[in-house]
């Protein structure tokens, strides 16, 4: 069954501390990996779309790699205004369906 | 630069009740979905469209109704509203639904059932 978990479920950072968010998913045939940002009251923003194991993408302090299993979004040097939920999504297989994780709730302090 | 547009931004509901949600994109894209977006559960697929006339059920489509007779509007029906349906409703819209595009959101429909 296609599926797609995201850890950690919260993460809180002080500013300037880089760190990483998880997406493991697990899908016969990906046609792509998505990103997006989640701000309060607000739709998913696309980020980043990877489509083969070893593609990387980079966007200001964020930059989003791809293995076989497992997809993770680098924070580097984050400031306050990367507070947001972080929503890791897939495409596969012969259908049109989008997959979503649960997303991963990124708070970063002053 | 509208990208997609939904109306209304809030609604409650008593049960029983139906309504329409709205749903438009002015970037001529051939494909839109429906999602609702739950505490605690990623973005559910309800419905969707690859093109205008043409219309398939997502993950949870039961309660829900759709049709698309233009490329720009996929409306959402409610036939007879339950308290389940509490929920928030995201549109989306991609170029194509295949090879990997990315989709472009709206901003929601947060609806109370009571």
């Amino acid at each position: 069954e296609d599926q797609v978990t995201q850890s950690p479920e919260a993460l809180r950072l002080q500013e300037g501390e880089s760190s990483s968010l998880n997406c493991s998913y697990t899908v016969s045939g990906l046609r792509g990996l998505f990103w997006y940002r989640q701000d309060p009251g607000k739709g998913p923003e696309f980020l980043f779309t990877l489509y083969s194991a070893g593609e990387e993408k980079e966007k200001e302090r964020l930059k989003a790699t791809l293995t076989k299993k497992e997809s993770f979004l680098h924070i580097t040097a984050p400031k306050p205004e990367d507070s947001a939920t972080y929503l890791c999504a897939f495409s596969g297989g012969s259908n049109y369906k989008l997959t979503f994780g649960k997303g991963t709730l990124l708070t970063v302090n002053p | 630069n509208a990208g997609v547009t939904q109306t209304p931004k809030f609604q409650v509901l008593k049960t029983g009740q139906s309504m329409t949600l709205q749903c438009a994109q002015d970037m001529n894209h051939e494909y839109m979905s429906w999602y609702r977006q739950d505490p605690g559960m990623g973005l559910r697929l309800i419905h969707y469209s690859v093109g205008a006339g043409i219309t398939d059920q997502g993950e949870v489509p039961n309660g829900y109704n759709v049709s698309r007779s233009t490329t720009e509007d996929f409306p959402l029906r409610l036939l007879s509203a339950a308290p389940s349906q509490t929920s928030v409703y995201f549109c989306a819209s991609s170029k194509t639904g295949m090879e990997g595009q990315p989709q472009h959101f709206g901003d929601g429909t947060r609806l109370s059932i009571l």
